[in-house]
């Protein structure tokens, strides 16, 4: 059974930037869409971007800016690094699996997700 | 960015009740859209994809329809476990996913 875990710290300061981490288990990194998700306290669901495992990535558009998204095959894990946070950045983020997608689209939904880790950004 | 318009955003229900929750999209997405439930505390779980087909695990009570741009996730007889929040999300336009806003459902 495939499990996703995330870690990092859970408070950074304004206009730092966000680390986290999200480490697979159970399965193969290789062939799937990994991605990060967020969600502000008592909101909805942000996407956030998503990266292949060969590398080749996907960003939001609206955090386009500030967002890095970068896997190492050799640890089976992927990273989320969000810079110059407000609060605004404040919620549980989320890592999450997609494999390929059919047709018109290159990613499916979202089928393993971690349990979210809450970021608070905060001086 | 395509926009995911839910509806309603709550409401209450009773167990055994049918209930329908609708998720319309900006533009034209054909089929690609899935259905996800969040529990409080909990990750997203899906549902539905390709706008009509279970997930593997899910009860049968879950169904969806739809195509273009106007879907519905129905919940044939409500069960205790099934009061969440649902999620629509598009993935036609993989460059910039996007979410609804989603859909309460709370015991009557």
């Amino acid at each position: 059974q495939v499990q996703l875990q995330e870690s990092g710290p859970g408070l950074v300061k304004p206009s730092e930037t966000l680390s986290l981490t999200c480490t697979v288990s159970g399965g193969s990194i290789s062939s799937y869409y990994w991605s990060w998700i967020r969600q502000p306290p008592g909101k909805g669901l942000e996407w956030i971007g998503y990266i292949y495992y060969s590398g080749s990535t996907n960003y939001n558009p609206s955090l386009k800016s500030r967002v890095t998204i970068s896997v190492d095959t050799s640890k089976n894990q992927f990273s989320l690094k969000l810079s110059s946070v407000t609060a605004a950045d404040t919620a549980v983020y989320y890592c999450a699996r997609a494999r390929d997608g059919v047709g018109a689209t290159i990613v499916s939904p979202f089928d393993y997700w971690g349990q979210g880790t809450l970021v608070t950004v905060s001086s | 960015a395509i926009r995911m318009t839910q509806s309603p955003s709550s409401f209450s229900a009773s167990t055994g009740d049918r209930v329908t929750i609708t998720c319309r999209a900006s533009q034209g997405i054909s089929s690609y859209l899935a259905w996800y439930q969040q529990k409080p505390g909990k990750a997203p779980k899906l549902l539905i994809y390709a706008a009509s087909t279970l997930q593997s695990g899910v009860p049968s009570r879950f169904s969806g329809s739809g195509s273009g741009t106007d879907f519905t996730l129905t919940i044939s007889c409500l069960q205790s476990e099934d009061f969440a929040t649902y999620y629509c999300q598009q993935y036609y336009s993989y460059l910039a996913l996007t979410f609804g806003g989603g859909t309460k459902v709370e015991i009557k």
